[in-house]
């Protein structure tokens, strides 16, 4: 199985809300990362996990809060958005962070803040 | 800043045609990695060349890469309409945890 799930696949939240993105994998990979993709943009690097343990932040602001309560799970908590976070989030997972692994990406969670 | 910077921007050609991509990049890499992305999807990995490689076949796909001009290509021969995607290169940064730095772009059209 090499697939990486993220659901909701949309989301419309305003601006008070909190809400939560969730991605899965049952690859046995210990790296997970979150991108976050604007319209015909590349995708950025939000955050990385390797190993359960936060790795890699991109200085991504605090309203954005990652969680990865073990190896297959990948939590993206929202709270407090602006309309500029409007956006596609793409989750990913590779075998480990080495820089040579193939990431597998999900198939993203289109998200509107109202 | 970006490490991939990919020309053209935008492609179109004709079903059967051949589609060549490029990308450019700043500094020494390890390795150079190509996705392709369906409209509004995930990203697919597609092929990793190695920094000590020049040359790699994946069925219909051929990648080059030059390092002495920091450049790398992507070539799809006899395209098929379902080829219609965004291609980015993409390049780890060692010295930033291995994340992958992905280029702009180029958006790929084939009309059937």
């Amino acid at each position: 199985d090499t697939e990486v799930t993220q659901t909701p696949k949309h989301l419309v939240m305003g601006m008070t809300n909190k809400k939560s993105l969730k991605c899965e994998q049952h690859m046995g990979h210990r790296a997970m990362y979150w991108y976050k993709q604007k319209a015909k943009k590349p995708p950025e690097l939000m955050f990385v996990y390797s190993y359960e343990k936060l790795s890699i932040n991109e200085s991504v602001p605090s309203r954005f809060s990652p969680e990865c309560p073990n190896s297959s799970l990948l939590n993206l908590h929202l709270h407090a958005l602006q309309p500029e976070d409007s956006a596609l989030y793409l989750c990913a997972s590779s075998q480990v962070l080495t820089g040579t692994d193939t990431q597998y990406f999900g198939p993203g969670t289109r998200l509107t803040v109202l | 800043s970006q490490q991939g910077e990919e020309d053209p921007q935008a492609l179109s050609i004709q079903e059967g045609e051949n589609a060549t991509m490029n990308c450019s990049y700043k500094t020494s890499i390890n390795n150079l990695q190509w996705y392709r992305q369906n409209s509004g999807r995930g990203l697919v990995h597609l092929i990793l060349i190695r920094s000590n490689e020049r040359e790699k076949h994946s069925g219909r796909l051929r990648v080059t890469l030059d390092t002495s001009k920091k450049s790398s290509s992507l070539l799809i021969t006899a395209s098929r309409a379902a080829d219609t995607a965004s291609y980015f290169c993409a390049t780890p940064k060692e010295e930033y945890g291995n994340k992958l730095v992905f280029g702009a772009g180029t958006i790929l059209r084939v009309k059937s």
